[in-house]
């Protein structure tokens, strides 16, 4: 596609409830990275994937995070048993090489954990 | 954790004036980048400096940087009202993939 493509953009789900959120990079890219966003500050790293591999996973806050990339395109985080405390928007960008810079970014989902 | 910070926190200018916003960081990089963030939208990329580099110039946008202080700027000349947004500095601490961020310059553009 001709950009980096989130969704949902929106995400309301009652605590303890599991959810999925995709990313689709652009067309090609190799690299794939999940940000979060808490509400006033900069983005974190959370994973890092070249094609399907999961090169970095250091970000992830607790083992209820997971993300695949299976056929190294599009990617799924995952967030088992939610708490509120997870809430916060949650960025997807990619880029054509590994390591490459700049990151294009995707618009965000933002999930509302109630 | 972040690596960088931004200051100021928040700036409110005339249209027309000039916008300069500070970022420091912590460890050595390989490059810096700036993004602006509009609200509730994603981050575009501004302009990306390498760590060999002093100044480098992008359209109304001036970014300088200076390794011995671990510190950048942006400048954004002749603003508009378009330019309100948040804007970030990122860096690579060193790796080649992981963006390490501010928590941001918030910039607003009064008419």
């Amino acid at each position: 596609g001709a950009g980096v493509s989130q969704s949902p953009r929106y995400k309301v789900t009652k605590r303890g409830q599991d959810v999925a959120l995709r990313c689709d990079p652009i067309s090609g890219h190799v690299s794939l990275y999940w940000y979060r966003q808490a509400l006033g500050q900069g983005p974190e790293f959370l994973t890092y994937f070249n094609y399907e591999a999961q090169q970095d996973k250091s970000g992830l806050p607790n083992d209820r995070f997971s993300a695949e990339r299976p056929e190294g395109s599009i990617s799924t985080l995952t967030i088992q048993r939610t708490e509120q405390r997870d809430s916060a928007m949650y960025r997807c960008a990619s880029s054509p090489m590994a390591g490459h810079q700049p990151q294009h970014f995707g618009d965000g989902t933002r999930l509302s954990i109630l | 954790s972040q690596q960088g910070e931004e200051d100021p926190q928040a700036l409110s200018i005339q249209e027309g004036e000039n916008a300069t916003m500070n970022c420091s960081y912590k460890t050595s990089i390989n490059n810096l980048q700036w993004y602006r963030q509009n609200s509730g939208r994603g981050l575009v990329h501004l302009i990306l400096i390498r760590s060999n580099e002093r100044e480098k110039h992008s359209g109304r946008l001036r970014v300088t940087l200076d390794t011995s202080k671990k510190s950048s700027s942006l400048l954004i000349t002749a603003s508009r009202a378009a330019d309100t947004a948040s804007y970030f500095c990122a860096t690579d601490g060193g790796s080649n993939y992981q963006l390490i961020w501010g928590a941001g310059t918030k910039l607003i553009i009064k008419p």
